[in-house]
């Protein structure tokens, strides 16, 4: 079975500083890994995701996140962040050989305050 | 590519009574996934659907149940609603092995 730890519950950062957003797995099979972003009263959106390759995936507005699988982790990063960034996070993971469901974090709330 | 959609968008039902929500997959896609999102939560597996059967199912309770049609849509089926079936339904589509598109959800109230 997986599961998905995401670290930091709320995260309040200042317009135009970088941001992580830190995410742990848990699996003893291989995964994809997720991150995706949820808007106040809108659906969830992809940010980026890892399959396979490099370790570095770049994603949608600006972010990127790296897969580390000796330390479990795929963190979120972003050099430097907006107001319109304000959102829910999720990191979520699926197994690679059972593209079943997905397990989701319970996710981190940045506020990007001016 | 209208992409994911789902309907209604938003739902207010009493407890004890039955609710059908749906869900039409992004086009070329021939999987359904529903999950809940309760608020301040993360989403929770219900069940996904492939082929008109349902290949996996979630922690949830026989109560929610669903469909497939020939034409890949879905609906996601709540009997007996309790208040803590209150939440945000997502529904995701795909192909069998591949990523997961998300439609903006039914927010259902039970009240």
């Amino acid at each position: 079975a997986q599961s998905v730890t995401q670290l930091d519950s709320q995260v309040p950062v200042f317009e135009e500083a970088p941001v992580e957003l830190r995410c742990n797995y848990s699996s003893s099979v291989s995964v994809y890994l997720f991150w995706y972003v949820q808007y106040p009263n809108q659906g969830l959106q992809l940010l980026l995701k890892y399959l396979s390759g490099s370790t570095l995936v770049k994603g949608i507005n600006g972010f990127e996140a790296e897969f580390n699988k000796s330390q479990t982790s795929f963190h979120l990063r972003k050099p430097s962040v907006h107001i319109s960034d304000t959102a829910e996070y999720f990191c979520a993971v699926i197994n690679a050989g059972n593209n079943r469901k997905l397990i989701w974090g319970l996710g981190t709330s940045l506020a990007v305050n001016p | 590519d209208a992409g994911v959609t789902q309907s209604p968008t938003h739902l207010i039902k009493t407890r004890g009574q039955q609710v059908t929500l749906r869900c039409s997959p992004k086009s070329g896609h021939d999987t359904v996934s529903w999950y809940q999102q309760a608020l301040g939560q993360g989403p929770q597996f219900i069940f996904q659907y492939y082929e008109e059967e349902e290949r996996q199912r979630g922690n949830f309770p026989d109560r929610f149940s669903g469909h497939q049609f020939p034409n890949y849509s879905s609906e996601l089926n709540v009997n007996a609603l309790l208040l803590g079936d209150s939440a945000l339904y997502l529904c995701a589509s795909s192909l069998v092995a591949g990523e997961q598109y998300f439609g903006p959800g039914t927010r259902l109230t039970v009240t």
